[in-house]
């Protein structure tokens, strides 16, 4: 199976609203309503931002948002911060206990 | 606190083999599916397998570039997690991640903080 398809890079200013997609089929994404977003700072491991396409884990800041349409998964941040600066990741469940990564989104703040 | 700590990692040359261990803590280790994870150099994340929990019977899942060469295994009494990797390639360098699953089965919810695996000649 090849890899969820997100886009390389996306930047914003501080205080803006930025999305990152991650497009996948109906053998996952559009077939399942569990999408997760992982955060990755630099030689850091990752950390779980959303999960079930919209929720969010305990701890994790309200500016994280995330939804999905069709086989289109999004994840939103708003009010960009700083500390936002990292990779980020979706993935997919797509069926027999398996799951499936995107290729990552580096987002730079300006 | 959920903690995972993986252990194992080095310089293996091709062909060879490695175990890595992952130590556990902060849970019901029992209670919990468990995946691996690889970051290879600069690259993205992959998924590499599963151990399901006690209640399905420790059942494992592959991704297909590692099925028939590497082995997830659990031992709920010591509350540790292990990947046996033989028939070691190049590709397979990587920073390789102890995960936990969530609830459902469905998303990683913990990750440790990796162990680097070199395969290289």
């Amino acid at each position: 199976q090849s890899a969820l398809t997100q886009p390389a890079s996306v930047s914003g200013s501080p205080g803006q609203s930025i999305t990152i997609s991650c497009t996948g089929t109906s053998s996952d994404v559009g077939g399942y309503n569990y999408v997760s977003w992982y955060q990755q700072q630099p030689g850091k491991a990752p950390v779980l931002m959303i999960y079930n396409v919209n929720e969010r884990p305990s701890g994790v800041s309200d500016r994280f948002s995330g939804s999905k349409s069709g086989s289109t998964a999004s994840l939103t941040i708003s009010g960009l911060q700083a500390e936002d600066e990292a990779d980020y990741y979706c993935n997919s469940y797509t069926g027999i206990s398996t799951l499936l990564f995107g290729g990552g989104t580096k987002l730079t703040v300006l | 606190e959920v903690q995972l700590v993986e252990s194992g990692g080095g310089l293996v040359q091709p062909g060879g083999s490695l175990r890595l261990s992952c130590a556990a803590s902060g849970f019901i280790f029992s209670d919990r599916y468990m995946d691996w994870v690889r970051q290879a150099p600069g690259k993205g994340l992959e998924w590499v397998g599963r151990t399901r929990n006690k209640a399905n019977s420790h059942t494992t899942e592959y991704a297909a570039s590692v099925k028939g060469r590497f082995t997830v295994s659990r031992d709920d009494s010591q509350n540790s997690l292990y990947l046996q990797m033989n028939s070691l390639k190049t590709d397979d360098t990587a920073v390789y991640y102890c995960t936990r699953v969530g609830m459902s089965g469905r998303y990683i919810d913990y990750w440790g903080q990796g162990t680097l695996v070199t395969v290289s000649s």
